[in-house]
């Protein structure tokens, strides 16, 4: 079967530094995809990673192992404004994306 | 990134009536288009996907003579909720995707409130 798995919440202080991780299992593959979620919004796109390796857009980077079945975001200098779910995502063979339960990241001072 | 437009935002209806949630992609032509469903507090559950012109796909348990999905056109997509009960109160959130790209563009989501 299909199945996403990441952590059900995570604390965190301001300035610091997080990573959150995704393990995945799909029928084919075709990109992992990091959306973050503010409480009561729609989801905003993060990142896209198909290939191995690192992917670096400012504070925030994410890491994909395709042989291992294993992503990870990595928010850096946290700041309060980035407390929200934090949504993994991976698409099948049929461009279908499989979602995770979302990470609940809380920030405190 | 390109934007994808919902519409209404909120919406408060009666029970027994129908809610018609439309979706536009403003800048890009969105050759299918996925409609789901949040409850508080849980992640997003696919309830169908629709290709621009034909029937949409439904997620198993989603019944579609209740939610009916229409993709007439590459940058419209509506879901009309019937005989809305409060069960369906949800947020309600569709994202669309052109042929050419791989990632997919929410919209902001409509809270449906029936009462």
């Amino acid at each position: 079967g299909q199945n996403i798995d990441q952590p059900t919440e995570m604390t965190a202080t301001e300035g610091a530094i997080v990573q959150i991780n995704c393990t995945y299992q799909t029928s084919g593959f075709n990109g992992l995809f990091w959306y973050q979620q503010h409480a009561g919004e729609a989801p905003t796109f993060l990142s896209y990673n198909v290939l191995d390796g690192l992917e670096e857009k400012g504070r925030f980077s994410s890491f994909l192992s395709r042989s291992k079945g294993y992503s990870y975001l990595l928010l850096k200098e946290l700041q309060m404004k980035d407390s929200a779910s934090y949504l993994c995502a991976a698409m099948d063979s049929n461009y279908q994306l499989i979602w995770g339960a979302g990470t609940k990241l809380i920030i405190k001072p | 990134g390109a934007v994808v437009s919902q519409h209404p935002s909120w919406v408060i209806c009666k029970s027994g009536t129908s809610v018609k949630i439309e979706c536009r992609s403003l800048d890009f032509q969105a050759t299918t288009m996925f409609w789901y469903r949040q409850f508080p507090k849980q992640s997003l559950m696919l309830m169908a996907t629709s290709n621009e012109g034909s029937k949409a796909t439904y997620e198993q348990g989603v019944e579609k003579d209740k939610f009916l999905i229409n993709h007439a056109s590459l940058t419209l997509s509506t879901l009309t909720v019937t005989s809305a009960h409060p069960e369906d109160s949800s947020f309600y959130i569709c994202s669309a995707r052109a042929l050419s790209g791989a990632e997919a563009f929410f919209g902001q989501g409509t809270r449906l409130t029936v009462v």
